[in-house]
């Protein structure tokens, strides 16, 4: 596609409940990212796939937190059991390989749990 | 972890004024990109600078880098209300690995 693609763009949870989250990167780029941000606050890290190498997941903020990446395409951020503390915007970035690029970014899936 | 620190963390200013932006990293860069997000939603990319350069310039924006301070500056030059937004600046930690500050939220008043 022409950009990055996000969906859902809102999503509404029960607490406790799984939420997916999915990432269509622009064709061709090889590297991908997720990013966390709550209201009015900065972006945090969560994970970065790069290609065939094992991805950097230093940023889940637990175990609850999971992501892939199929055939080096579309990634799917995966939450189990939702807490309140989960609610932000989760926003997917793509670039090309190689260092100096700019990323691209979605407009993001903001989660609210209630 | 985090890496940039912006800062201030909210500016405000009159149009036509000039808004200056201040990141500060801690560990060695391949480059400093600078972002704009509107509402939240998705970063647009303004302007990146290498390791190698000093200073950049694009349209009304200008960036400066100082490796040995570990530091990097935005000034966005005769401001404009459409200017107001919050602004991110990057740093490449490893191969196409990017983490961003918190960001400065700069209103523009007219």
């Amino acid at each position: 596609g022409a950009g990055v693609s996000q969906s859902p763009s809102n999503k509404v949870t029960e607490k406790g409940k799984d939420v997916e989250l999915r990432c269509d990167p622009i064709s061709g780029h090889t590297a991908l990212y997720w990013y966390r941000q709550s209201l009015g606050q900065g972006l945090e890290f969560l994970i970065y796939f790069q290609g065939n190498s094992a991805p950097d997941k230093s940023g889940l903020p637990s175990d609850r937190f999971s992501a892939e990446r199929t055939g080096g395409s579309v990634s799917t951020l995966t939450i189990q059991r939702t807490q309140q503390e989960d609610s932000a915007v989760y926003l997917c970035a793509s670039s090309l390989h190689g260092r100096g690029n700019t990323i691209y970014f979605g407009e993001g899936s903001w989660l609210t749990v209630v | 972890s985090q890496q940039g620190e912006e800062d201030p963390q909210a500016l405000s200013i009159q149009e036509g004024e000039n808004a200056t932006m201040n990141c500060s990293y801690k560990t060695s860069i391949n480059n400093l990109q600078w972002y704009r997000q509107n509402s939240g939603r998705g970063l647009v990319h303004l302007i990146l600078i290498r390791s190698n350069e000093r200073e950049k310039h694009s349209g009304r924006l200008r960036v400066t880098l100082d490796t040995s301070k570990k530091s990097s500056s935005l000034l966005i030059t005769a401001s404009r209300a459409a200017d107001t937004a919050s602004y991110f600046c990057a740093t490449e930690k490893n191969n196409n690995d990017m983490r961003f500050g918190a960001g400065t939220r700069l209103t523009v008043k007219p």
